[in-house]
């Protein structure tokens, strides 16, 4: 199983400013994901980080609120723009080696927005 | 109505017993399922992949049924360890959708 790492593991920010999360995996992946886990909640898809592409968003997320990178196979980040405390959540990155192949998560970014 | 849904619990069962799960889902495109753990403050683990012939590691039980649109999970002779919730998990293509998970207490 790939091992998933992602740093900052918690951050308290103030409104209207921005965070970036970096996530670095062990071995190649061939996708990657960011999703966010608000508390009480289960975990809800923001996008698919797409090397060396725009991310592709599920409904609801928006490049300019989250937008992504992905410069490699091992590494992607997500920024969350613009912050309100509506943002307090945990973000987690996932890999998996392809479609229909287990996904394996990082350990979380946990975010307070005052 | 969710696409994944689970009874949110919490189960609460002493050491030694044996505890079920339920979770349906809406999607019939689904071509994949998970059953995923997640202790207090931590990222979800893999507990078990399902199939429709059903599959079982140690103590854990899993069946799919496609008709039904149904999976399960049976934990048997629980531990304290077991203490955690477990989410629900269909897949179609490369996405995953997770249900909101059922808490498991365990006590001695």
């Amino acid at each position: 199983s790939a091992v998933i790492s992602q740093k900052p593991s918690r951050d308290i920010c103030q409104r209207g400013t921005s965070l970036t999360i970096q996530c670095q995996v062990d071995s190649q992946v061939t996708m990657m994901f960011w999703y966010r886990q608000q508390p009480g909640q289960s975990l809800t898809l923001i996008a698919t980080a797409n090397q060396g592409s725009e991310a592709t968003y599920e409904s609801g997320f928006v490049i300019d609120k989250f937008p992504i990178s992905r410069p490699n196979l091992t590494f992607s980040t997500l920024t969350v723009s613009n912050m309100s405390p509506e943002d307090s959540s945990i973000y987690l990155c996932s890999g998996s080696g392809g479609v229909q192949e287990t996904q394996y998560f990082g350990p979380g970014t946990r975010l307070l927005v005052l | 109505r969710k696409e994944v849904e689970q009874d949110p619990g919490p189960f609460n069962v002493p050491e030694g017993a044996t505890v079920a799960f339920n979770c349906t889902y809406s999607n019939s495109a689904s071509q994949s399922f998970f059953w995923y753990r997640q202790d207090c403050r931590k990222e979800p683990k893999l507990l078990m992949s399902v199939y429709s012939s059903g599959n079982e590691d140690g103590r854990f039980t899993a069946q799919l049924n496609r008709a039904s649109q149904y999976i399960s999970l049976l934990i048997r002779d629980s531990k304290l360890s077991d203490s955690a919730t477990y989410l629900c998990v269909s897949g179609y293509g490369n996405k995953l959708v997770f249900g909101a998970g059922t808490i498991l207490r365990v006590k001695s």
